[in-house]
This record gives structure tokens, C-alpha cells and sequence, in this order.
């Protein structure tokens, strides 16, 4: 079964960018959610889609947006850039939410 | 609210023993604990549910106390490869079970 998988794995971005993410969670998974993390911070919650609609969003600011498609496939938009959205992003995808979650291995992000 | 994890970091010998402690203001429905190597992605170690149910991965075993609104993670003569940060994530009853992390426990294990 294959897993968790996050495109690109690497990125750098000027100030004042968009930029697109990509996450594919495992066949037959519904629940994706999206994390950042940076030295220090944890894990900070973005937000989690189930079957298409956003379930939960954690206390980011607007430019940080995400959409799920009906095959569970899930894209996270930052508009915008800031050097301080430099980290790593994470997707989880379970079964459903109350589940165990299975990581990618993340997209690492460099603003500059 | 996130979880409360302590301590922060830990430095062991290969072969000693340690306890994660994993605390929430909110009543606990669900305590899940995951590791992290640098570098690689966070990895499903257990899930504790409602009842104080103790669970256990290889020499890697956790509790969860209810009424103390607590997990601990135990972990018995320790290997090298037990390195890495510890995260217990908590469910937020109030938002749609949410998942939410703490802050994590740096764990190095050394020869």
C-alpha cells in the first residue's frame, strides 16, 4: 500500500509568492489534514478536510488556504510569501478523523 | 489547548529507561503518541483510548489516566534507535476532534 505522498519535497520561494502544495493521502483515506513545523514551534495545525469539506482550520492567517478534490487528494496555497512561512509541511492522511494518522514526508519550504 | 509535554528533553545511556508525560487541561477522549527522527516524518507509535487502557509497541508501552487528564510513555532499556522527539496529540472534543500536538520531547540515547 503505498503511502503519504507530498510534492515537491523542496521549494524556494521569493517574498511575495504563491505557492502550491500537493498532497496525496493513502487509497482509501478521507481525512487529510496539514501541518507546519519549524525548530521549536511542534507541530502547528492548519486544517483538516474530510470528503471535500474543510472539517477543522487552526489559527492561521487567510493566505493560508487548502481545498480536497473528490479523489481525497489535498492542495494548500500560501499567497503572499512571507520569510517567516519558511518550514516544513506536513499532510496526515486516516481513515477518518479519530484514527491513527499516517505522515508524508513533508515539503520543505524556504522562503527567501 | 495544546497537551503539555514534559520534559522537554532527555539524555539517557543506551540501556536506561524513561517516561514521557503528556498533560491536558480538557478531558482526554483519545492520547496519541508519535516519533520523529530528524529529518524524516513524524511515525504512529500507539493510541490510547477512553478507560485506562495501557498499550505496547516492542519495549515502548504508555498509559492513560482519565481522571488525571494525563498520558504517560514508558520506555524500557532504551536503544539507540529510540532517539528522536516524542509527540502526543490529543483530540480537542470541542472542534470536531481536532487533533492537536504537544510541543514534543527531544530524546537522545547515547552509547
Amino acid at each position: 500500500k503505498a503511502g503519504v505522498t507530498q510534492t515537491p519535497r523542496y521549494l524556494i520561494k521569493t517574498r511575495g509568492q504563491q505557492v502550491t502544495l500537493s498532497c496525496s493521502p493513502i487509497s482509501g483515506h478521507r481525512s487529510v489534514s496539514w501541518y507546519q513545523q519549524t525548530p521549536g514551534q511542534g507541530l502547528q495545525f492548519l486544517f483538516e478536510y474530510f470528503s471535500e469539506t474543510q472539517r477543522n482550520k487552526g489559527n492561521f492567517p487567510g493566505r493560508f488556504s487548502g481545498r480536497q478534490f473528490s479523489n481525497s487528494r489535498s492542495e494548500m496555497n500560501v499567497s503572499t510569501l512571507e520569510l517567516g512561512d519558511s518550514a516544513l509541511y506536513l499532510c496526515a492522511s486516516s481513515p477518518q478523523g479519530a484514527t491513527e494518522a499516517f505522515f508524508g514526508q513533508g515539503t520543505r519550504l524556504t522562503v527567501v | 489547548q495544546q497537551p503539555v509535554q514534559s520534559p522537554q528533553a532527555v539524555i539517557l545511556r543506551e540501556g536506561e529507561d524513561a517516561v514521557i508525560n503528556c498533560s491536558s487541561s480538557k478531558a482526554l477522549y483519545s492520547v496519541h503518541w508519535y516519533r520523529q527522527k530528524h529529518g524524516e516524518a513524524p511515525v504512529f507509535l500507539m493510541i490510547l483510548l477512553k478507560g485506562g487502557e495501557q498499550k505496547g509497541h516492542e519495549k515502548i508501552s504508555a498509559s492513560f489516566n482519565e481522571k488525571k487528564q494525563q498520558s504517560s510513555l514508558y520506555l524500557t532499556a532504551s536503544q539507540l534507535s529510540y532517539s528522536g522527539t516524542y509527540f502526543c496529540g490529543t483530540h480537542d472534543m470541542d472542534s470536531n476532534y481536532q487533533l492537536i500536538w504537544g510541543a514534543g520531547t527531544k530524546l537522545i540515547i547515547k552509547p
